[in-house]
């Protein structure tokens, strides 16, 4: 069964701290999204990768393969960063799977 | 700005109720999935619409169905509408079969039955 689990659930943090969430998934998943979303409910993609590390901006991605692990970060954290993060799986070529979310609140 | 644009944004219905929700994907996409988004849960998978044909279906009941057009453009309908059906529904477009596994959502229908 392809799964994909997240943590932490909540998250609260000082503005500029640095921020780490954490996500696990089954075998079956060939690759990993992280995703941002807001309140009003849009969902924007992040970062999509299947192997290594991603860096945007404050933002850092990492998989690894082996352990079918991968982390999202943030550093110089901001409150305009609260949002909710949800990583999701690639199976079957073209679907997804969803994690549950973390809910991040940064505080000024 | 990612190029899905999903209609309506909100909407209420009664219990009973049939509803259509709109789904325009991405310019050269060919690939709708549909997803349903629960209060305080992660998206789970309703089905997908790949050059017109269904692609894989979720868990859920037949009343959920679906339809995409030849300009890929997607429609989720919803038929006797159940309180528990409130919640956030999703779009997202892709073009797997061209090498691109990445996926571009629309903003949401937020659909409350009463």
């Amino acid at each position: 069964k392809n799964e994909v689990e997240q943590s932490p659930q909540n998250l609260t943090a000082q503005e500029e701290e640095f921020i780490t969430i954490n996500c696990s998934y089954s075998v079956g998943i060939s690759a990993l999204h992280w995703l941002q979303q807001h309140p009003g409910g849009g969902i924007v993609s992040l970062f999509m990768l299947s192997s290594g590390k991603k860096k945007h901006g404050r933002l850092i991605a990492t998989i690894n393969i082996q352990e079918k692990h991968s982390s999202l970060h943030i550093t110089a954290s901001h409150p305009r960063d609260s949002a909710v993060y949800i990583c999701a799986g690639l199976y079957n070529t073209d679907k997804l799977i969803f994690g549950t979310g973390t809910r991040l609140q940064v505080f000024p | 700005e990612t190029g899905v644009t999903q209609s309506p944004t909100h909407l209420i219905k009664t219990r009973g109720q049939q509803v259509t929700l709109r789904c325009s994907s991405q310019s050269g996409h060919n690939t709708v999935s549909w997803y349903q988004q629960a209060l305080g849960q992660g998206p789970q998978f309703i089905f997908q619409y790949y050059r017109e044909e269904e692609n894989g279906r979720g868990n859920f009941p037949p009343r959920f169905s679906g339809l995409q057009f030849p300009n890929y453009s997607s429609e989720l309908n919803v038929n006797a509408l159940e309180l528990d059906d409130s919640a956030l529904y999703l779009c997202a477009s892709s073009s797997p079969g061209q090498g691109n596994t990445e996926a571009f959502f629309g903003q949401g229908t937020r659909l409350t039955v009463v």
